[in-house]
Formats: structure tokens, C-alpha cells, sequence
């Protein structure tokens, strides 16, 4: 079975970064991208990036250019995201999200599993 | 391509047949559109893909429709377990990838 697990939820300062990871479990980690997904409270999904595990190629969504760095390590089947320079704005719920089995191989970007998401508060 | 819902808000009864609507800004090829489910303090949960194709183990009374710009997601009896908030997204494009802004199903 699948599972990607998250790191626990963290409170950071605005100007602080914040790493967030995500191992996953349960199936051949190179063979699916994993993308992250945020939502702010009480509001809806924004995508963020993907990222290939296989290669690390990435895409970012052109509202987080400069702030974001997707990652992995693929000796301990992890993906991480880093947020630099946070905002209040950034107080979210983060989640990682696995490829869809009838999409690997493929630019099909649609999730058929998720972590169980980490809350990132960002206050002075 | 922008993704627009509609309703924001269902309120409905168990038996009842609910749609919801997901338009698109732009055409979506090759119907790739999902709809997901995610309850209160929960991620979300794949529903469909590739506009009507059902995720395996999701119950049959989901199903989906659509092309181009214009998409629905039908539950044909609501049951007390589909009370919770459903997603459109597009992957025609994930340039960016877009989310549609969620429909709430209430009880009514």
C-alpha cells in the first residue's frame, strides 16, 4: 500500500524558511512524481510544483518562482520542499501528493495518493 | 486555464441526486480533469480521472462527465458519508496545474 508521510507541523517567524518532508512507502519512489499542494485556511487547493524523483526535474508555479526549492533524495525514498523568506500569507496546511499509477511515465498530473499534510503557521 | 465551480454550496438531503459543475477557461484536451473529495482536517481523495474514469475503490453512485470547457460530477444518492467539500482540477496544462475552488455539500 501507499503512504507518504510528512514531517510534523511547524511555527516559523516571517523572513524564516521551512523545510517540509515527505518519505514515501509502498512503491517504487523514481517511477512517480510527486507534487505539493497548500492550502491556506478555510480556503481552497493551490498547486505549488512537482518534482521527479528519478531525475529531480521540477516545475514551479510562476507565483512562487525565487521561493521555493523542490528536492529529493531517493537513498531514503524523500521528497522535500523548502520555503525561504515566509510571509504570514504562507500559513497553510502543505501536502505532498504521488503521480497516479495510470499516469507514470507520462505529463499527467493528477493524485492518487497524499500525505496527511503539515500545518505551517508563520507569525511573529 | 482557470477553473471555475459552481455551486460554492450544496445543501442536500441523503437520497438526493447532486451536480456540480467545473468550467473551464480554456478547452481541456482529452477530457484531463479529476475531481477529488476531502473532508474537514483530511487531504483529498481522488474521485475520477480523465473526466469519468472512477478511481478504483470509489463507490459507483460517483460518476463524471464533460468535455471541453464544461465538466460535472454527479453523485446519484447522496449518502451521509459524501457530506464534505469536492475539487475540480485540470492537468491539461500543468503549466500551472489549477484547482477549481471547491463545492461545499452540506446537509440540508
Amino acid at each position: 500500500e501507499v503512504h507518504l508521510v510528512q514531517s510534523g507541523a511547524e511555527v516559523k517567524k516571517p523572513g524564516e524558511s521551512l523545510k517540509i518532508s515527505c518519505k514515501a512507502s509502498g512503491y517504487t519512489f523514481t517511477n512517480s512524481w510527486i507534487g505539493w499542494v497548500r492550502q491556506m485556511p478555510a480556503k481552497g487547493l493551490e498547486w505549488m510544483g512537482i518534482i521527479n524523483p528519478a531525475d529531480s526535474d521540477f516545475r514551479y508555479s510562476a507565483s512562487l518562482q525565487g521561493q521555493i526549492t523542490m528536492s529529493v533524495d531517493k537513498s531514503i525514498n524523500t521528497a522535500y520542499l523548502q520555503l525561504n523568506n515566509l510571509k504570514a500569507s504562507d500559513t497553510a496546511v502543505y501536502y505532498c501528493a504521488r503521480q497516479h499509477d495510470s499516469a507514470s511515465g507520462a505529463y499527467l498530473f493528477y493524485f492518487g495518493a497524499w500525505g496527511q499534510g503539515t500545518l505551517v503557521t508563520v507569525s511573529s | 486555464i482557470q477553473m471555475t465551480q459552481s455551486p460554492s454550496t450544496l445543501s442536500a438531503s441523503v437520497g438526493d441526486r447532486v451536480t456540480i459543475t467545473c468550467r473551464a477557461s480554456h478547452t481541456i484536451t482529452n477530457n484531463w480533469l479529476a475531481w477529488y473529495q476531502q473532508k474537514p482536517g483530511k487531504a483529498p481523495s481522488l474521485l475520477l480521472y480523465k473526466a469519468s474514469t472512477l478511481e478504483s475503490g470509489v463507490p459507483s453512485r460517483f460518476s463524471g462527465s464533460g468535455s471541453g470547457t464544461e465538466f460535472t460530477l454527479t453523485i446519484s444518492s447522496l449518502q451521509p458519508d459524501d457530506f464534505a467539500t469536492y475539487y475540480c482540477q485540470q492537468y491539461n496544462s500543468y503549466s500551472p496545474l489549477t484547482f477549481g475552488g471547491g463545492t461545499k455539500v452540506d446537509i440540508k
